[in-house]
């Protein structure tokens, strides 16, 4: 399994762009990159999918670099209620079952 | 969208018991589901994949015969705690795929809060 590598946390003030990166240096040729979004008490909910280039969708894009070693969640203009932990998962498409660490998201007013 | 539930929501039983815990696809026929847990302040474990009408298959450091999980039917999955302890106290979640979307989206059930005294 690829193993992935998130920042603990982040801070961000309200309206603003928020960046979040994942390193997955050992990621494989049939790997797919995904992340989930989840608030204290409840499930994760699944906010966007892909293999490389850029992916973009109703509430993020996500941004995968040639080499697929990393990849960026991109969040535009966060707001108070995007405060929650994310999370990125490394493997085959549709057998993507392995969370990594997660990064708290704190949105600041 | 696919909703999963599950029930109870939260549970307490004294050490030493057997709680079980149901998740439900409610609008949706799911083949399989999959189990995890969650200790506070750390991420989904996965443990195990519950597969409809034969035997589940558990992750590496899961006990079977501690974690019953039996899936009946192609819209409920159990997930039974036997002789919890309280290292078993956590907050157990499932998720089920939707096959008539996304195949690679799992969608989670609001979990279930286990509290062993």
């Amino acid at each position: 399994l690829a193993k992935t590598t998130q920042p603990i946390s982040m801070d961000s003030y309200e309206g603003q762009e928020v960046n979040i990166t994942c390193s997955h240096n050992n990621i494989a040729t049939n790997d797919y990159i995904t992340w989930y979004q989840q608030f204290p008490s409840q499930g994760p909910r699944f906010i966007i999918q892909g293999y490389k280039t850029k992916v973009t969708n109703e509430v993020a894009s996500l941004f995968i670099p040639a080499d697929r070693k990393s990849s960026t969640l991109s969040l535009p203009r966060v707001s108070l209620s995007d405060t929650a932990v994310y999370y990125c998962l490394v493997g085959e498409r549709a057998n993507n079952l392995f969370f990594g660490t997660g990064t708290r998201l704190t949105v600041i007013p | 969208g696919a909703v999963v539930s599950q029930h109870p929501s939260w549970v307490i039983c004294k050490s030493g018991t057997s709680v079980k815990i149901e998740c439900r696809s409610l609008d949706f026929q799911a083949t399989t589901m999959f189990w995890y847990r969650q200790f506070p302040k750390q991420s989904l474990m996965l443990m195990a994949t519950s597969n409809e009408g034969s035997k589940a298959t558990y992750e590496q450091g899961v006990e079977k015969d501690k974690f019953l999980i039996n899936h009946a039917s192609l819209t409920l999955s159990t997930l039974t705690v036997t002789s919890a302890h309280p290292e078993d106290s956590s907050f157990y979640i499932c998720s089920a795929r939707d096959p008539r979307g996304r195949s690679y989206e799992q969608y989670f059930g609001p979990g279930t809060r286990l509290t062993v005294t």
